[in-house]
């Protein structure tokens, strides 16, 4: 079990926007503006889309923004697009002395 | 280009070692702090291990005393030695650039592809 909840799956459709959750404690999302995102498509390496709640790396499209509230963080798509379909995880810094803890993934498909 | 490029995975039996390899290109190995980060089949991520720019290392409670993070700034090249291999620590294991070199923002700019490790009897 990942120390941050993800949804297993979401799903929309060309042009839509979806959200996805991650929930953690106050000892990791909760306390610190330190989440980030990260997009995997099959056998690649992960690619960051957001850091530090909702800063984008140079080259990440403005489609995909982040957010938080509480002790949860998410991540929109807007203009969800076929080439969008991946795994999406985040992380958090955590007060605990693994400093980063991961959500365990939601599997994002584009109908 | 800025890649990251590891080897070494394979499949061995529990008590066993392994020795992981990933090939820094487009920076110096030595100029940023490396993790190693492993997922296993089917669970999120896991952080096993950094080494900051200034050589200084530290290792997961899980993996303390049986892991080990080094780097050859000759070959530009991070490892990760693996001793006492468990059937737990079967996993695909990535090498990462945090995006602060000193880990504070828990967040990683370059992933390689990872190598899978397979600890079975």
């Amino acid at each position: 079990q990942s120390a941050l909840t993800q949804p297993a799956s979401v799903s929309g459709s060309p042009g839509q926007s979806i959200t996805i959750s991650c929930t953690g404690t106050s000892s990791d999302i909760g306390g610190y503006n330190f989440v980030s995102w990260y997009q995997q498509h099959p056998d690649k390496a992960p690619k960051l889309l957001i850091y530090d709640v909702s800063n984008r790396p140079s080259g990440v499209s403005n489609r995909f923004s982040g957010s938080k509230s509480g002790n949860t963080a998410s991540l929109t798509i807007s203009g969800l697009q076929t080439e969008d379909e991946a795994d999406y995880f985040c992380a958090s810094y955590t007060i605990s002395n693994t400093h980063v803890v991961f959500g365990g993934g939601t599997k994002l498909t584009v109908l | 280009e800025v890649q990251l490029v590891e080897s070494g995975g394979g499949l061995i039996q529990p008590g066993g070692s392994l020795r992981l390899s990933c090939v820094v290109s487009g920076f110096t190995v030595s100029s940023k702090s490396m993790t190693w980060v492993r997922q296993a089949p089917g669970k999120g991520f896991e952080w096993v291990a950094i080494i900051y720019s200034v050589g200084s290392t530290y290792h997961a409670d899980s993996v303390e005393g049986r892991f080990t993070i080094s780097r050859d700034i000759s070959k530009n090249t991070l490892y990760l030695q693996m001793n006492s291999l468990r059937v737990g620590d079967t996993a695909r294991y990535y090498c990462a650039r945090p995006l602060s070199d000193d880990f504070s923002r828990a967040s990683f700019d370059i992933w390689g592809q990872g190598t899978m490790v397979t600890v079975s009897s």
